[in-house]
């Protein structure tokens, strides 16, 4: 079993829609958690950083922690054409980072 | 803030040739950098972790002799991929920390080896 489960997508949906991206993981060490947004051929932008549970807010994004259920979700609103990207969760205890495979979102007009 | 540069972006090199890869913080003093590869549509591989003025730490299968890494202060890194084989060609992508939280990527460099 790998340590952080991330389904691969390709997830499509309407602009302006609710978008609802998911990690589970195994190893209850980890104490940070975040989410990437990574374009083709570029390098991961940081979208969202929570330490240890809840629910933290930035513009449009909203990240989500649940430690007692070893599960993560990043809910994306009024979504946007320019959204269409790979998503990926990353957690740590240490400095390493432990990502998911990614899940690759498409926003059509 | 938190802004990461790699230079260069793309290269391509003839095989057994050497290559070098910049990795840069720009706005602030990273305790720590990372080197990582990444192949087409798969998620970001983990090679080394550097600190500033020790020898890096390879992940297990990573040859240490091929990716060489220099960490000569606290807002640079390189990565050298000596004697270049058209297996190495892939993305390349360094990351930097200020600590315990989070990573700041680079753009990436793609390595082509012919």
């Amino acid at each position: 079993q790998k340590e952080v489960e991330q389904d691969p997508g390709p997830l499509s949906v309407p602009e302006g829609a609710i978008v609802s991206l998911n990690c589970t993981y195994s190893n209850s060490a980890f104490q940070y958690f975040m989410w990437y947004r990574q374009y083709s051929r570029k390098g991961p932008e940081l979208l969202m950083y929570t330490y240890s549970s809840g629910n933290k807010e930035d513009g449009r994004f909203t990240a989500q922690v649940d430690k007692s259920s070893k599960y993560i979700s990043l809910f994306i609103r009024d979504s946007q054409p320019s959204d269409s990207a790979t998503y990926l969760c990353a957690m740590s205890y240490t400095d390493k980072l432990i990502f998911g495979t990614g899940t690759r979102l498409q926003v059509f007009p | 803030g938190a802004v990461v540069s790699q230079h260069p972006s793309w290269v391509i090199c003839k095989s057994g040739t050497s290559v070098k890869i910049e990795c840069r913080s720009l706005d602030f003093q990273a305790t720590t950098m990372f080197w990582y590869r990444q192949f087409p549509k798969q998620s970001l591989m983990l090679m080394a972790t550097s600190n500033e003025g020790s020898k890096a730490t390879y992940e297990q299968g990573v040859e240490k002799d091929k990716f060489l890494i220099n960490h000569a202060s606290l807002t640079l890194s390189t990565l050298t991929v000596t004697s270049a084989h058209p297996e190495d060609s892939s993305f390349y992508i360094c990351s930097a920390s200020r600590g315990l939280e989070t990573q700041y990527f680079g753009p990436g460099t793609r390595l082509l080896v012919l």
